[in-house]
């Protein structure tokens, strides 16, 4: 069963209109919560975490927002740029530094 | 920077072959990991080591074996590969305490004929 769900697969955005990216989790013992960034052919990128005592971290255009009693995390981005174009993933963090990652959601940012 | 080195970008082996793939850091980690990442299904734990010589199953270990013999050096071994192994490998490091990111290699993308 997945513990971390990106339940849509793609969205599109409109050049400089806000990027909202979606991810639900299972675990509450989740204590730590990432969002990578991968382009094709190459290796995620991490982009913004945050730890689960705090429900906002902020850097720059990207915001992460954790909502814990409704298990879910949510990426903002504002605003979009057409390089911001590529799969998200976002991440949990169990016992021992071990990652549980969603299926990834496919941004484009249309100019 | 962050510098994990995975030893080819691109390979191509035949059904049956011995694989290996090597992964290098130069941060001094402790932690080191294997992950597959496959259309629809994101990134899947492999193997992971918390130090030299450990190593422990993840959520897909099946067909797979890893060494960490020196610190630096992680490599994930495909016993007799399957065209079902036919993915994009990630190896990923981290420093092994705080509450701070993995951080990935570009990845090997393995085609299995």
């Amino acid at each position: 069963d997945q513990q971390v769900k990106q339940n849509s697969p793609s969205l599109s955005v409109q050049e400089g209109r806000i990027s909202i990216l979606n991810c639900d989790y299972t675990n509450s013992m989740f204590d730590y919560f990432l969002w990578y960034k991968k382009y094709p052919a190459e290796g995620p990128t991490f982009l913004i975490s945050i730890s689960s005592i705090k429900d906002k971290n902020e850097d720059g255009r990207f915001t992460v927002f954790l909502n814990k009693s409704a298990k879910h995390l949510s990426l903002h981005i504002v605003p979009s740029q057409p390089g911001d174009s590529a799969v998200y993933f976002c991440a949990a963090r169990e016992y021992g530094n071990k990652l549980v990652f969603g299926a990834g959601t496919i941004l484009r940012v249309k100019s | 920077d962050v510098k994990v080195t995975q030893s080819s970008r691109y390979l191509v082996k035949r059904t049956g072959e011995k694989v290996f793939l090597e992964c290098v850091q130069d941060m001094d980690h402790e932690n080191m990991f294997w992950y597959r990442q496959d259309p629809g299904l994101g990134l899947r734990l492999i193997y992971f080591s918390y130090d030299v010589k450990m190593k422990e199953k993840g959520d897909i270990p099946e067909g797979y074996s890893v060494s960490r013999e020196k610190k630096e050096r992680f490599s994930l071994i495909l016993e007799s590969a399957s065209t079902n192994q036919t993915s994009m490998y990630l190896c990923a490091i981290h420093p092994g305490q705080g509450l701070k990111p993995q951080h990935f290699g570009d990845g090997t993308r393995l085609s299995i004929l």
